[in-house]
């Protein structure tokens, strides 16, 4: 069965304090593994894709990578402008999407 | 460049009442657009996706419809409302072989 988690549900750093946000995922042939931004009361706002293993991608303070069973959204330095919910989604070879539930952000200055 | 657009941001209706969302897309032809609902502090549950005009495939049943009567323009229907279709309904299209983008959303609740 094709599915997604994600780890922690929620995280609290200070700023300044680099961590990582975990997106473990089962499927059946990945073509594609998707992390959005997401603040409150707002749709997801596309971060990066990541097609195989080994693949990283940066974006300013965020960088994510993925191997054959997980995924994770290194944050380096973060500000508070940061915080918000990270949603991770994967394409297995269905073509369907699936979402985890998020990680809840938040970063004190 | 593309955007997509989700009216009305926000709606109160009563248990019973009919629901109409509409989602239109810019920019872009023959999209595979999609409807999810997303629960308070949970994931993003697929409700219908279209890859053309008139072609729509539902993944849970419920008493909620989609159309799509034009290639960018996407409707999310209710004949009547019950409290648990409370929730924030998001609109996305996706260009062939690509990521998903999501519109604004819309908050739904229900009374």
């Amino acid at each position: 069965e094709d599915q997604v988690t994600q780890s922690p549900e929620a995280l609290r750093l200070q700023e300044g304090e680099s961590s990582s946000l975990n997106c473990s995922y089962t499927v059946s042939g990945l073509r594609g593994l998707f992390w959005y931004r997401q603040d409150p009361g707002k749709g997801p706002e596309f971060l990066f894709t990541l097609y195989s293993a080994g693949e990283e991608k940066e974006k300013e303070r965020l960088k994510a990578t993925l191997t054959k069973k997980e995924s994770f959204l290194h944050i380096t330095a973060p500000k508070p402008e940061d915080s918000a919910t990270y949603l991770c989604a994967v394409q297995p070879s269905s073509g369907k999407f699936y979402f985890g539930s998020g990680t809840k952000l938040n970063v004190k200055p | 460049s593309q955007t997509i657009h989700q009216w009305p941001a926000t709606l109160v209706q009563p248990v019973g009442s009919p629901l109409s969302l509409e989602c239109t897309v810019e920019g872009t032809s023959n999209p595979n657009l999609y409807w999810y609902r997303q629960a308070a502090g949970r994931g993003l549950q697929l409700l219908f996706y279209s890859v053309g005009i008139g072609q729509i495939s539902s993944e849970v049943p419920q008493n909620l419809s989609a159309s799509r009567p034009q290639d960018r323009q996407f409707i999310l229907s209710s004949k009547k409302l019950l409290l648990s279709d409370s929730g924030f309904y998001l609109c996305a299209w996706r260009p062939q072989m690509s990521e998903q983008f999501f519109g604004p959303g819309t908050r739904l609740t229900v009374l």
